[in-house]
């Protein structure tokens, strides 16, 4: 298996909701990430975990809460979204060596209303 | 995080050559030379990366300059499904993390 999967493919929340994105690899990667993508812009990193401890966040507002349960599984939370949180949300993965490249999911495409 | 300079956008014909730049002039000697690319609605896909010398893989080559500010990616016979938005990213040398610039949109004429 040499895929990151993310589900769902899309995703419609009210202001008010709460609801998790998912991602799942099976690769045996040690670190994976989450990434923010406007139409027409280049992916913005959120949050990385490296060996199931986060490692980097990029600042991200609170409203979005990362959990990574185990080695495969990357969850992202999403609580009292804006409008403008609307966007593709990537997950990639990667061995955590630097000489690796990165996997990235097809990503979760959310509308906030 | 050490930027990277691409041009926005690139035109080239299908079953050619392509050459891709990438200015990096403020890399330090740990950064790596990533590339990815990223189809409409899809999520970006590597391509090839290294540090130093060149390197060649199914995709594409990577020619890196002697003092490493600079970076070529050879994609050697464009096909159709070659257009897309590539990026050149520096893997910062302090962690691991890639920091996508804003890339350059390739088009394949037929």
């Amino acid at each position: 298996d040499t895929e990151v999967t993310q589900t769902p493919k899309h995703l419609v929340m009210g202001m008010t909701n709460k609801k998790s994105l998912k991602c799942e690899q099976h690769m045996g990667h040690r670190a994976m990430y989450w990434y923010k993508q406007k139409a027409k812009k280049p992916p913005e990193l959120m949050f990385v975990y490296s060996y199931e401890k986060l490692s980097i966040n990029e600042s991200v507002p609170s409203r979005f809460s990362p959990e990574c349960p185990n080695s495969s599984l990357l969850n992202l939370h999403l609580h009292a979204l804006q409008p403008e949180d609307s966007a593709l949300y990537l997950c990639a993965s990667s061995q955590d060596l630097r000489q690796a490249g990165y996997t990235f999911g097809s990503g979760t495409r959310l509308t906030v209303v | 995080d050490a930027k990277t300079t691409q041009p926005n956008s690139m035109e080239s014909n299908e079953e050619e050559p392509v050459h891709l730049p990438c200015n990096h002039s403020t890399i330090s000697g740990t950064d790596y030379i990533h590339w990815y690319r990223q189809l409409p609605s899809q999520g970006p896909e590597y391509v090839i990366h290294g540090l130093t010398s060149n390197v060649n893989n199914r995709m594409a080559s990577l020619a890196i300059a002697e003092d490493r500010k600079s970076s070529t990616l050879i994609l050697h016979r464009a096909t159709l499904r070659d257009a897309a938005v590539y990026y050149c990213i520096l893997e910062y040398g302090g962690a691991q993390k890639l920091v996508f610039g804003q890339g350059t949109r390739l088009t394949i004429n037929p």
